[in-house]
């Protein structure tokens, strides 16, 4: 069964300090993509980032990016110089096996960003 | 930029009574899916829909549900007699590709209340 895994339910972080969230998945599929989702306190979801399965070089935005190890189906997301506007839930999530819409999302991580 | 929009953001209804959550997906994209997110919970899959069919739905997509693309704008989600388990955040979400290949876009959501 597909599965995803976040194993830290809640940190916090100093600003302008950097946090890991660390993130691991099983599949049996070789291509494709990784997404992590913010749900800050409007609890709207608004993708942070993505990184396709097939590329090496881990992705970016600004100052999220990716640790991606696909060998051991880890998929760490990385906040440089921490904003208290990050403070949200974030959320792992990959496609279950060939599906055209069943997204699988972990339980998530509740990041403080404290002042 | 283009958004998912959701309609109402809070829903009050009483047990046994049907409702109707109404989304308007983004205008060029062809996926289209419905979430759900119990509050304190991860987000679950519902149903995907796709060419006018449901491509994919959850166990939790039971008989009680149905969705519906009546134009060619709107996407709905009825529930027809609900139940207090029902009360929860729904989201809409919609991308221009299957979800192995692009982001979801999500709706802010309608919280649904079954009292």
């Amino acid at each position: 069964a597909q599965t995803v895994t976040q194993s830290q339910p809640e940190m916090s972080v100093q600003e302008a300090e950097t946090v890991t969230l660390s993130c691991t998945y099983d599949t049996s599929e070789s291509n494709y993509y990784l997404f992590w989702y913010k749900q800050p306190p409007s609890r709207q979801m608004i993708l942070v980032i993505r990184q396709e399965a097939y590329k090496q070089q881990n992705a970016t935005e600004n100052r999220f990016s990716v640790n991606f190890q696909k060998a051991a189906k880890s998929f760490s997301l990385k906040i440089s110089d921490s904003q208290l506007g990050d403070t949200a839930m974030y959320f792992c999530a990959f496609p279950s096996g060939g599906s055209q819409g069943n997204l699988i999302f972990g339980k998530g991580t509740k990041l403080s960003v404290k002042p | 930029e283009p958004e998912v929009t959701q309609t109402p953001s809070h829903q009050v209804t009483q047990m046994g009574q049907e409702v109707i959550l109404r989304c308007v997906p983004i205008s060029n994209h062809l996926y289209f899916y419905w979430y759900r997110q119990i509050l304190g919970q991860k987000v679950e899959f519902l149903v995907s829909f796709y060419n006018n069919e449901i491509s994919e739905k959850s166990e939790i997509f039971d008989d009680q549900f149905s969705v519906e693309r009546p134009d060619g704008s709107n996407f709905t989600l009825k529930i027809r007699s609900t139940k207090l388990e029902d009360s929860a955040m729904y989201f809409c979400a919609s991308s221009p590709l299957r979800v192995s290949n692009s982001p979801l876009h999500f709706g802010n959501g309608t919280r649904l209340t079954v009292t």
